[in-house]
C-alpha cells in the first residue's frame, strides 16, 4: 500500500480564493509527523507546515492550515487568498519509524493559481 | 535559503559508471537524509545518516551508499549507474530527536546517465 496519497495530479484555483490539496496517509505507528512542502519549477523544496500524530489542533502557519482528521488518516493541505505565487508543485510526507527515521512522500498535486 | 549545500548543480555520466554527489548540512544538524526525484514524481527516501552512521534506509539497492563526516558533510555514491538513475538528488538535514525534526533541503544535483 502507499504509505502517501494524493489523489489530485492537478489543480486550478483563482487568485485569491482558497483551496485544499488532498492528502492520505498509511502507517500503523502511533507516533508519525505530517508535512507539506511546496517545490516552485526551480526544483528547490520548501517546507510549508507541519503536523505531529498527537497534535490535538490543526497546524496554521499564515496562509497554510492543515485540516487534520486523525480516524480518516487524512492531512489536507488548505491555501487561503491564494496568490500568483503559489503556483509549483505540493508534496505531503509522512515521518515514521523506531527513530522518526523512515521518510515518505506523495507523488504531489500541480497547482496553477490564475489571475 | 535553507544554509543546504550540494555539488555538483548538474552532472552528465554513462551507464556502468560510478558517481559521488556531496552535501553540506545546515549549521548545528547533526542527521542528513538523501532522496531520488524522478521527473514528475515525489521523492523518494533513499537512507538517512546519523553520527556517520546509516540508521535508516529505503527501497534502494546496495550499491547506492553513503557517508557523513565528523563535520555533518555527506557524501552519496552511486555505482554500476543505469539509465533509471537519471534523476534529481536531494539531500536534506535536520537534528536528530522527535518527529518534528524540520528537514531543510538543498537545491539538489540533477543527474544524467546516458
Amino acid at each position: 500500500a502507499q504509505k502517501i496519497t494524493q489523489t489530485q495530479p492537478g489543480m486550478f484555483v483563482q487568485e485569491k480564493e482558497a483551496v485544499t490539496l488532498d492528502c492520505t496517509y498509511d502507517t500503523s505507528d502511533q507516533s508519525y509527523g505530517l508535512f507539506w512542502y511546496k517545490q516552485p519549477s526551480s526544483g528547490e523544496m520548501i517546507f510549508l507546515i507541519y503536523q505531529g500524530s498527537y497534535d490535538e489542533q490543526n497546524a496554521t502557519e499564515g496562509r497554510y492550515s492543515l485540516n487534520f482528521q486523525k480516524a480518516r488518516k487524512s492531512a489536507n493541505l488548505v491555501i487561503s487568498a491564494s496568490q500568483l505565487g503559489d503556483s509549483a508543485m505540493y508534496f505531503c510526507a509522512m515521518r515514521e519509524g523506531r527513530n522518526f527515521n523512515k521518510f515518505y512522500f506523495g507523488s504531489g498535486t500541480k497547482l496553477n493559481v490564475k489571475p | 535559503e535553507t544554509g543546504v549545500t550540494q555539488s555538483p548543480t548538474h552532472l552528465i555520466k554513462t551507464r556502468g559508471q560510478q558517481v559521488t554527489l556531496r552535501c553540506s548540512s545546515q549549521s548545528g544538524h547533526n542527521t542528513v537524509s538523501w532522496y531520488q526525484q524522478a521527473l514528475g514524481q515525489g521523492p523518494q527516501f533513499i537512507f538517512q545518516y546519523y553520527r556517520e552512521e546509516e540508521n535508516g534506509r529505503g527501497n534502494f539497492p546496495p550499491r547506492f551508499s553513503g557517508l557523513q563526516f565528523p563535520n555533518y558533510s555527506s557524501e552519496l555514491n552511486v555505482n554500476a549507474l543505469e539509465l533509471d538513475d537519471s534523476a534529481l538528488y536531494l539531500c536534506a538535514s535536520s537534528l536528530k530527536g522527535t518527529g518534528a525534526s524540520l528537514q531543510f533541503f538543498g537545491p539538489g544535483t540533477r543527474l544524467t546517465v546516458l
